[in-house]
């Protein structure tokens, strides 16, 4: 089965400075896809970025970006420029691609803090 | 925009109660998620289907059950509340499997 495991409970980050969020996930398919969503105090889930597994490039939406290596099955992602509506819940997600099983699997969630 | 919609937003039920969390979408998806949430921690997948007709279970899916007639609607049924089922309950959606999924607001729910 497949795991995605974020080993950073909590991170903060001084405001207009840059931090990385790792994730890890745990596969044995070839063709996936990759998320991370925000989830501020409000408990919306919110799109921030995904990544398709079969693309070497790694995505980039503004001053969100990620660091995808398929081979150490890792998926950070990296946030420039830090502002403090960043502040949230951040969550790493897998998707299947496997016909009939496309389950969408989350991470523990890390808790970011933006400093003012 | 409608949406994700999910109904109640809030609930208490006593323990060995019944109840169906209700999720409805209107933007034709297939793929359809109940999870989980407890506080501070990730979202557990319940169960999940590809299209009407067709479920499956998620990480944790012992307590409820779920049924998808239509395209539309994946209810959630918990049989015999238990205070482990206090949380807050997510409906998701996409369209594709690579696609963004669409979140309702969630439903808290707390078993006395």
């Amino acid at each position: 089965a497949q795991t995605v495991t974020q080993s950073q409970p909590e991170m903060s980050v001084q405001e207009a400075e840059t931090v990385t969020l790792s994730c890890t996930y745990d596969t044995s398919e070839s063709d996936y896809y990759l998320f991370w969503y925000k989830q501020p105090p409000s408990r919306q889930m919110i799109l921030v970025i995904r990544q398709e597994a079969y693309k070497q490039q790694n995505a980039t939406e503004n001053r969100f970006s990620v660091n995808f290596q398929k081979a150490a099955k890792s998926f950070s992602l990296k946030i420039s420029d830090s502002q403090l509506g960043d502040a949230a819940m951040y969550f790493c997600a897998y998707r299947s691609e496997v016909q009939g099983a496309q389950k969408l699997v989350f991470g523990q969630g890390t808790r970011l803090t933006i400093n003012p | 925009n409608a949406g994700v919609t999910q109904t109640p937003k809030f609930r208490i039920l006593k323990i060995g109660q019944s109840m169906t969390l209700q999720c409805t979408q209107d933007m034709n998806h297939n793929y359809m998620y109940w999870y989980r949430q407890d506080p501070g921690m990730g979202l557990k997948l319940i169960y999940y289907s590809v299209g009407a007709g067709i479920t499956d279970k998620g990480e944790v899916p012992n307590g409820y059950n779920v049924s998808r007639s239509t395209t539309e609607d994946f209810p959630l049924r918990l049989e015999l509340a238990a205070p482990s089922q206090t949380s807050v309950y997510f409906c998701a959606s996409s369209l594709l499997p690579g696609a963004e999924a669409f979140f309702g607001q969630g439903t808290r729910l707390t078993v006395v």
